[in-house]
């Protein structure tokens, strides 16, 4: 069964640095997303993307944040210059189509840890 | 501002016997649909039950059913018969549904997770 797969499962950083995490969607899907989960908290939408370009994005999603898909298949999301905060747990998602009834599928999630 | 409250971070059950994950939500809107997510150890979030609003009868998948009571805004899952496999981080996610037609996005709130633990 198809799955999205996410790349690396966790990734240390340090503060100031870029990061760039991957995910790569269900080959047939054409909705991305990417949510974010801080440790104790709850998972939240960053931004969803369609079409080659950002559908909404959440207050979270400052200019820091950048998502593009640069080759077809990967979906990526980066932070240009990482702060403490930004340690989370981030799952890229993806979706046949729009409407509630598709079914967002879920990665295996990265790990993001900023020191 | 919709927001899903999950209460219960830790559970954990007997195999075989039934446990009940419950979850609150809190909305203004009358169109919407409440969603179980199950993510197993180290891997991917998978989708386990839908419950449309405006549907009265309890959604049931298998094992899993909910009760969900709409007026008192809750969505609690029960799992019968647990299984070791069962053992993941449950999620009680709430979705509404964008104001236009062709515009806005689907996307999930999520509650903080309920993590359920069968014990053999």
């Amino acid at each position: 069964e198809p799955e999205v797969t996410q790349t690396p499962s966790h990734q240390v950083t340090q503060m100031g640095q870029e990061v760039i995490l991957r995910c790569v969607p269900i080959s047939n899907h054409l909705y991305f997303y990417w949510y974010r989960q801080i440790l104790g908290q709850k998972v939240e939408f960053l931004v969803s993307f369609y079409n080659n370009e950002i559908s909404e994005k959440s207050e979270i999603f400052d200019d820091q944040f950048s998502v593009e898909r640069p080759d077809g298949s990967n979906f990526t999301l980066k932070i240009r210059s990482t702060k403490l905060e930004d340690s989370a747990m981030y799952f890229c998602a993806s979706s046949v189509g729009r409407a509630v009834y598709n079914e967002q599928f879920f990665g295996p999630g990265t790990r993001l840890t900023v020191l | 501002a919709q927001t899903v409250t999950q209460s219960q971070p830790e559970m954990s059950v007997q195999e075989a016997e039934t446990v009940t994950l419950s979850c609150t939500y809190d909305t203004s809107e009358n169109n919407y649909y409440l969603f179980w997510y199950k993510q197993p150890p180290s891997r991917q979030m998978i989708l386990v039950i839908r419950q449309e609003a405006y549907k009265q009868q309890n959604a049931t998948e298998n094992r899993f059913s909910v009760n969900f009571q709409k007026a008192a805004k809750s969505f609690s899952l029960k799992i019968s018969d647990s299984q070791l496999g069962d053992t993941a981080m449950y999620f009680c996610a709430f979705m509404n549904l964008p104001r236009g037609a062709t515009s806005g996005t689907y996307k999930y709130i999520f509650g903080t997770g309920t993590r359920l633990k069968v014990l053999a």
